[in-house]
């Protein structure tokens, strides 16, 4: 099983600052890897596919990078209501897995 | 518009049996593969079980294979999950959701259905 570890576990920041959350594979994905955005009582969202493809409708102030064992989500320019917990989630090999996911809270 | 739209959920008792659907619309069911994963109260994302569009592949998390059965009946644009032999962990939200590629990877999810396990 592949495991993802995102850091930090908890951000807290203020508005307009830029944020950045890495996700780390156990071992070689790719570009397998996706990047989610939920917060309280709703389901997950889409934000970047395959590292670094923006989704459908996403704000261009998130973007996804980087390829293998390491990657990033950055938000630039944080707004109020980016306050979410966010998910890293492979899809290189079964089973599909999550990284523990990154609170990011507002100052 | 996508709209997957989770029903099922409830109360059941430890070994008790519960069978979730989901009702798609807005997009061409029968192309897509799908998906079900699943929340613990307060706890992260977990993949449980993934079926392909014409249901010639199917795949499970191993904490559940032998006791859940993923379906789909593309005539009536829906998607199942028979859960059997349930236990206190299986307890979480149950969300439905499209794939965009194989073997676990959303794009549109529905808004969950929650599912407790307990005496």
């Amino acid at each position: 099983e592949i495991v993802l570890t995102q850091s930090p576990d908890v951000l807290s920041v203020t508005p307009k600052e830029k944020v950045t959350i890495t996700c780390r594979a156990s071992q070689s994905i790719g570009s397998s890897l996706h990047w989610y955005q939920q917060k309280p009582d709703q389901s997950p969202k889409l934000l970047v596919k395959h590292a670094s493809q923006s989704f459908s409708g996403v704000p261009s102030r998130f973007t996804g990078s980087g390829s293998g064992t390491d990657f990033t989500l950055t938000i630039n320019s944080l707004e109020a209501e980016d306050a979410a917990t966010y998910y890293c989630h492979q899809s290189n090999s079964l089973p599909g897995t999550f990284g523990q996911g990154t609170k990011v809270e507002i100052k | 518009e996508v709209q997957l739209v989770e029903s099922g959920g409830g109360l059941v008792k430890p070994g008790g049996s519960l069978r979730l659907s989901c009702a798609a619309s807005g997009f061409t069911f029968s192309s897509y593969s799908m998906t079900w994963v699943r929340q613990a109260p307060g706890k992260g994302l977990e993949w449980v079980s993934s079926i392909t569009s014409s249901s010639d592949y199917i795949y499970y998390a191993d904490s559940v294979k032998g006791r859940f059965t993923i379906s789909r009946d593309n005539a009536k644009n829906s998607l199942f999950l028979q859960m059997n032999s349930l236990r206190a962990e299986d307890t979480g939200v149950y969300f439905c959701a499209r794939l965009f590629a194989l073997p676990a990877a959303p794009d549109y999810w529905g808004q969950g259905t929650l599912v407790t396990v307990s005496s």
